[in-house]
């Protein structure tokens, strides 16, 4: 069963990192990107970066750069995306996403695979 | 304020036809990058509607369908049903950002 499950639920404090997990199944974990996406609290969606597993070449949305660092380890098949000196507005749901392109253009990337998600609440 | 422009609800009756439509610029739908639509039921994960335009992934209903002109595209229900009510995100390409963006979402209600 082709799966992505993602680690548990954390609360942090403004300042704090934290690691989340997502853990890829049923497929070669090698073959595909791994996207990070998040989602606040009754808000839209927002592509946070790329990582490809077989190089660990990686790519930043501008917004995120300097915050967010992806990395994997491809002998248990998992990604992992940390995201530092958080603030109140990073409470969100963070997902982990894979998928292809059409039109044979690496750029028009789509997601046909979700993690279901972690949600990360930053309080004090 | 999202790169991409959508209406924040519509709503229709059951058996009627929606649009929802989603607006970008020359950096991203008009510079030619594909647009895809997504679906998320309430406490789940998005689902993938329609990729590069107008191609629906297997098991989606063909009630589904996508369209895209200039610098806009659209997503056309038909024959709605109570259980399309979600909200629906478009998805591109934005050069200027160098990155993939999102609408900022379509909630739609089955009257």
């Amino acid at each position: 069963q082709v799966q992505l499950v993602q680690s548990g639920a954390e609360v942090k404090k403004p300042g704090a990192s934290v690691k989340v997990s997502c853990k890829a199944s049923g497929y070669t974990f090698t073959g595909y990107y791994m996207h990070w996406v998040r989602q606040a609290p009754g808000h839209g969606l927002e592509w946070m970066g790329w990582i490809a597993p077989n190089s660990g070449g990686t790519k930043y949305a501008q917004k995120f750069q300097g915050r967010v660092t992806l990395t994997r380890d491809t002998s248990i098949s998992t990604a992992y995306m940390e995201l530092s000196r958080l603030r109140s507005d990073d409470t969100a749901i963070y997902y982990c996403a894979i998928g292809g392109y059409s039109s044979s253009w690496f750029l028009n990337w789509y997601f046909d695979l979700w993690g279901r998600g972690t949600l990360v609440t930053v309080s004090s | 304020q999202s790169v991409l422009t959508q209406p924040p609800s519509v709503s229709g009756a059951p058996g009627q036809r929606v649009t929802i439509s989603c607006t970008g610029s020359s950096s991203n739908i008009g510079a030619g990058y594909d647009v895809h639509w997504y679906q998320q039921l309430p406490g789940t994960a998005p689902k993938l509607l329609i990729y590069g335009n107008n191609n629906r992934p297997s098991g989606v209903p063909d009630r589904f369908s996508g369209s895209k002109s200039g610098t806009s595209a659209s997503l056309a229900i038909t024959g709605l049903q109570a259980e399309d009510e979600a909200d629906y995100y478009c998805q591109s390409y934005d050069s200027s950002l160098s990155g993939w963006v999102f609408g900022g979402g379509t909630k739609l209600t089955v009257l």
